[in-house]
């Protein structure tokens, strides 16, 4: 089955700062990878999603790369805000149809 | 507000209990999907259903079972319950059962304390 991996498990960045965090995958048939928000005791909200035939997409402050040869994708948050603080999930849908997530990263956006 | 609503938003039972969970999807969405989170831990798939049938299973435990309905609500039935099974499960719905690129949308969750 799939396995996701996420690192770094936990990220503190100063205000204003880039982040990033990045995933890999094992299924090569994998093809959608959403990334969550989760803020403590919330459900995840889905901030940004890319499909296998793109290989960058961007919403204002959040992006995400995907390279498909390497089987890994990456989130960039710019010009990080407090806000931004919370824990992110990467994953990723295979062939088989569950969406398997990779194990969070803590963000910690420092005044 | 994801229009997938999950009830009982909490619930504390006792070790050995059994417990439902309910989840109604978003309007339209035919695959319901049940998550289970553990302090400090990512979300673990459970198990998947679309229009009635199951499509993908996760870590599921044999104490634990699901089901969608023809009304496409769906429970999660916990049982033989343990300490351990104390959890944050998520409900999460979609349109489709796997075709690229739709969105999954998640409940709020029902918090279980198995004391």
């Amino acid at each position: 089955g799939e396995n996701v991996e996420q690192h770094p498990s936990t990220l503190s960045v100063q205000e204003g700062d880039s982040a990033v965090i990045k995933c890999t995958y094992s299924d090569s048939a994998s093809n959608y990878f959403p990334w969550y928000k989760q803020e403590l005791g919330k459900r995840p909200q889905l901030i940004i999603d890319i499909r296998s035939n793109v290989g960058e997409k961007k919403d204002q402050r959040i992006a995400v790369t995907l390279n498909k040869t390497a089987k890994h994708f990456s989130l960039h948050i710019t010009e990080t805000q407090p806000e931004d603080s919370a824990v992110y999930f990467c994953a990723a849908k295979g062939g088989g149809n569950k969406l398997t997530f990779g194990t969070g990263t803590q963000l910690k956006v420092e005044l | 507000d994801s229009g997938v609503t999950q009830t009982p938003k909490h619930l504390i039972t006792a070790t050995g209990q059994r417990v439902t969970l309910r989840c109604s999807p978003r309007s339209g969405d035919l695959s319901v999907y049940w998550y289970q989170q553990s302090l400090d831990q990512g979300l673990q798939f459970l198990i998947q259903y679309y229009n009635g049938e199951e499509r993908a299973k996760g870590n599921i435990l044999e104490r634990f079972s699901a089901q969608q309905f023809p009304d496409l609500h769906s429970e999660l039935n916990l049982s033989s319950l343990e300490l351990g099974d104390s959890a944050l499960y998520f409900c999460a719905s979609s349109l489709a059962q796997g075709a690229q690129g739709n969105t999954i949308y998640f409940g709020e969750g029902s918090w279980l304390t198995v004391v």
